[in-house]
């Protein structure tokens, strides 16, 4: 499974975009690069996911490499809601398994 | 539509008891898949499934076993529970192997 690499926190000001890179350099031709987030005491959530190009959702924008080496979740405006423990996983639709491998994430806080 | 439902929300064990942790998904998901979560730590797949009859080993199988008799129902089975067993455990399912994950709301397991 190939693996993905974040930085372990970050900080953000409310009302303020967001901006949380992902390392995936040993990421395969047909691998989905899928974004969740856990709330406190809750369970992960979907935020988005793409392959090739950058996408957009009503929780947040996907920005995708050229070389896809590497994408970066983009919250427009971060809210107290937000703050949230957020987590980058590559996805193979032809592994044919459905496991997603979590690594540790980024802890994102936001600040009033 | 429920999405995921796990039950029970708590539960606390004596060591050697055993238990069954309930999940069942309402979406026609073929691919589900159980994790843990220790404290301050990332999620760690257990078992899962790609269809009903056939599951197979995650990343910490030890001490668990599952079955997948129905689309619907993944249960995970503690066969002597261990203090070390002490985890918040979420069940997961998708449509596809590389499409949206829905999770539940997680069974916060105390083994004394």
């Amino acid at each position: 499974d190939a693996k993905t690499t974040q930085p372990n926190s970050m900080e953000s000001n409310e009302e303020e975009p967001v901006h949380l890179p992902c390392n995936h350099s040993t990421i395969s031709g047909t691998d989905y690069i899928h974004w969740y987030r856990q709330l406190p005491s809750q369970g992960p959530e979907y935020v988005i996911h793409g392959l090739t190009s950058n996408v957009n959702n009503r929780m947040a924008s996907l920005a995708i490499a050229e070389d896809r080496k590497s994408s970066t979740l983009i919250l427009h405006r971060a809210t107290l809601r937000d703050a949230a423990v957020y987590y980058c996983i590559l996805r193979d639709p032809f592994g044919n398994t459905g496991k997603l491998i979590f690594g540790q994430g980024t802890t994102l806080q936001v600040k009033p | 539509n429920a999405g995921v439902t796990q039950t029970p929300k708590f539960q606390v064990l004596k060591t050697g008891q055993s238990m069954t942790l309930q999940c069942a998904q309402d979406m026609n998901h073929e691919y589900m898949s159980w994790y843990r979560q220790d404290p301050g730590m990332g999620l760690r797949l257990i078992h899962y499934s790609v269809g009903a009859g056939i599951t197979d080993q995650g990343e910490v199988p030890n001490g668990y076993n599952v079955s997948r008799s129905t689309t619907e129902d993944f249960p995970l089975r503690l066969l002597s529970a261990a203090p070390s067993q002490t985890s918040v455990y979420f069940c997961a399912s998708s449509y596809e192997s590389h499409t949206e994950a829905f999770f539940g709301q997680g069974t916060r397991l105390t083994v004394v």
